[in-house]
């Protein structure tokens, strides 16, 4: 069974710190992608990352793919009250299966 | 477009009622998953659909869970009959088949069984 760990759980931060979600797993995917997840919402897509080493920005948020794409980070720089909620990393395997979800990370900002 | 849809949006009940959440997932989209998330256990993937065609319900936690996807626009989840345990908020998720396998949520389903 792949399992993904995503550390830290919670992360209570001031506005305009800057801060590291980490995704880890011993097994390889064929890509990986994070989403945000507000209270009251489902889920939404914030980038797929595909090719080992392969760095994607987004404003403020950096997302990197392991080079042997068995990990993850996010980097959020300068964080804002609005980057507050539930940051989910999500593995692919292979072919057309199931994503692996990682438990997520529970970032509050506050002002 | 419009995104994944799901009815109703909340649901309260009481314990030994029959609960059917409702999917609409998005046009072209060939996978559909449902999942129910907790605060203890996070996201847990219960069943999915490729092409209509039930792959996987392993994860359904027991024969009271069923679903079914009888066209390519909709999709139920039927709890018969439910229990306060199964008190939790489920999604319905869609993607196309092939990569790069982006998959699309709805807003949700918050089941409160009392």
């Amino acid at each position: 069974t792949q399992l993904l760990e995503q550390s830290p759980q919670f992360l209570s931060i001031q506005e305009g710190e800057n801060l590291t979600v980490y995704c880890n797993s011993s097994s390889v995917f064929s890509s990986l992608q994070w989403y945000r997840q507000e209270p009251g919402e489902g889920p939404v897509l914030l980038v797929t990352v595909v090719t080992g080493g392969e760095v994607k920005k987004l404003k403020r948020l950096t997302f990197q793919f392991g080079d042997a794409r068995k990990d993850s980070s996010l980097h959020i720089t300068a964080a804002q009250p609005g980057d507050t909620g539930l940051y989910l990393c999500a593995g692919h395997p292979s072919g057309n299966t199931p994503l692996v979800f990682g438990k997520g990370t529970r970032l509050s900002v506050i002002a | 477009d419009a995104g994944v849809i799901q009815s109703p949006r909340h649901e309260v009940t009481e314990m030994g009622q029959e609960v059917t959440l409702r999917c609409k997932p998005i046009s072209g989209h060939n996978s559909l998953f449902w999942y129910r998330q907790t605060m203890m256990r996070g996201l847990e993937l219960l069943i999915y659909f490729n092409n209509n065609v039930p792959i996987d319900d392993s994860g359904m936690p027991e024969d009271r869970f069923s679903a079914k996807m009888p066209n390519a626009s909709f999709s139920t989840l039927k709890i018969q009959p439910s229990e306060p345990r199964d008190s939790a908020v489920y999604f319905c998720a869609s993607r196309r088949a092939g990569g790069p396998y982006e998959q699309y949520f709805g807003p949700g389903t918050r089941l409160t069984v009392t």
